[in-house]
């Protein structure tokens, strides 16, 4: 079945500077990879999503890349500000089955 | 639009009791799933329901976990008996269903296990 990696598990970055939040993916049939933000205490968000026929996709701040030779794809965070800090989490489904397999997270801090 | 409804919010049992998560999805959703979030870690997949037929259950502990979703729309989680290591949120997730979708997420119901 599936499997997603997602690194790093922790990122500290200064407010205003990009954050970069990478993943892999074992089933070259996933042709769907959402990202979810997840904020203490509350339930995971959609912040953005990608298909794999796109190779980049951005919303403002947030972009998303996705190599599928590699099989991996990252999170671009630009400016950050400190209402960015939470913990995200990439995901991977395939549209034979809708399954979709989470990686672990990673917790983001925004220095002040 | 009305999002995923899940009850209860929190719940605390001694080990080896039972307990019962409700969940009401997006209307109109075909696939409901039902994912298990330990403090720190990512929702892990439990089970999924395709209308009312399970997609997938494999990571479900079934000696001790069952769900149901009768009439393809509503769902029920329960753990009998429970054991320490269930606490957890429970979370629940709708989507439409036809392939490569969003998934919608509802509060979760966090269970406590002492």
């Amino acid at each position: 079945g599936e499997n997603v990696e997602q690194h790093p598990s922790t990122l500290s970055v200064q407010e205003g500077d990009s954050a970069v939040i990478k993943c892999t993916y074992s089933d070259s049939a996933s042709n769907y990879f959402p990202w979810y933000k997840q904020e203490l205490g509350k339930r995971p968000q959609l912040i953005i999503d990608i298909r794999s026929n796109v190779g980049e996709k951005k919303d403002q701040r947030i972009a998303v890349t996705l190599n599928k030779t590699a099989k991996h794809f990252s999170l671009h965070i630009t400016e950050t500000q400190p209402e960015d800090s939470a913990v995200y989490f990439c995901a991977a489904s395939t549209a034979r089955d809708d399954k979709i397999i989470f990686g672990k997270g990673t917790r983001l801090h925004i220095l002040p | 639009e009305a999002g995923v409804a899940q009850s209860p919010r929190y719940k605390i049992i001694e080990k080896r009791q039972s307990v019962a998560f409700w969940c009401n999805p997006i209307s109109g959703h075909a696939t409901l799933y039902w994912y298990q979030q330990i403090l720190g870690q990512g929702p892990k997949l439990l089970i999924q329901f395709q209308n009312n037929g399970v997609v997938d259950d494999s990571q479900l502990p079934k000696d001790r976990f069952s769900a149901e979703r009768l009439k393809g729309v509503d769902s029920t989680l329960k753990i009998q008996p429970a054991k320490l290591e269930d606490s957890a949120v429970y979370l629940c997730a709708s989507s439409p269903g036809t392939g490569g979708n969003t998934i919608y997420f509802g509060e979760g119901s966090w269970l406590t296990v002492v």
